[in-house]
């Protein structure tokens, strides 16, 4: 079946350091994928799209990169902020017809200061 | 409007009634999303809806659920008969076209079934 599998519950990472979420699939063959910001009680916030022909992509203190062979994106926040604390979501497209958006369960980020 | 907005924000209710749900998004978006997010979880694909299209409704959970959208403009999901495992942020989202775009949210509306 398909799944996504996002790296951990929870990550608690200290302020200036660099955060890394993990984002790991199967059974997909997406067209895209795509990073969301979530702050409680809020809707998803999209980040940044990453194509399948794409290696990374960069957006300011954020940059995203794309292994169709390993089935695995990484999110990377750089000189992380307490601001950056939040849940992030990975979502896919698929490729296969059923083109339906599919969202990972998120990773709940806390940036310690 | 300036973004995707919903209503209510929070809706309790009693098991056993009816809900309705509204979702306004950006003007111009032909596409329009329904998810469901229960506690520490992530989204559940609902429905949606593009343009003049038939709605794919493969998400829906039973057959108490249901979605109207007008046009390219307001849609409404109706949950019947709730159930307190209907309890859940409801949330909307639109995008200008189907899938290729990122989608923009709205606040959500947090149901509760007592």
């Amino acid at each position: 079946s398909q799944k996504i599998e996002q790296n951990s519950e929870a990550l608690n990472i200290q302020e200036g350091k660099t955060a890394t979420l993990t984002c790991n699939y199967t059974n997909y063959s997406p067209a895209y994928l795509q990073w969301y910001r979530q702050d409680p009680g809020r809707g998803p916030v999209f980040l940044l799209l990453i194509r399948e022909n794409e290696k990374e992509k960069r957006k300011e203190r954020l940059k995203v990169t794309f292994d169709t062979t390993l089935k695995q994106s990484l999110f990377h926040i750089t000189a992380s902020q307490p601001a950056d604390s939040a849940t992030y979501l990975c979502a896919l497209e698929s490729n296969f017809g059923n083109e339906k958006l599919t969202f990972g369960t998120g990773t709940r980020l806390t940036i310690i200061p | 409007g300036a973004g995707v907005s919903q209503s209510p924000s929070n809706k309790v209710t009693e098991k056993g009634k009816d809900v309705e749900l509204r979702c306004d998004p950006i003007s111009g978006h032909t596409a329009l999303y329904w998810y469901r997010q229960r506690l520490g979880q992530g989204l559940e694909f609902l429905i949606y809806f593009q343009g003049n299209s038939a709605p794919d409704k493969s998400g829906l959970p039973s057959d108490r659920f249901s979605a109207e959208r007008t046009g390219e403009s307001v849609s409404t999901l109706t949950i019947q008969r709730t159930q307190q495992e209907d309890s859940a942020v409801y949330l909307c989202a639109s995008s200008p076209t189907v899938h290729t775009d990122t989608q923009y949210f709205g606040p959500g509306t947090r149901l509760t079934v007592l």
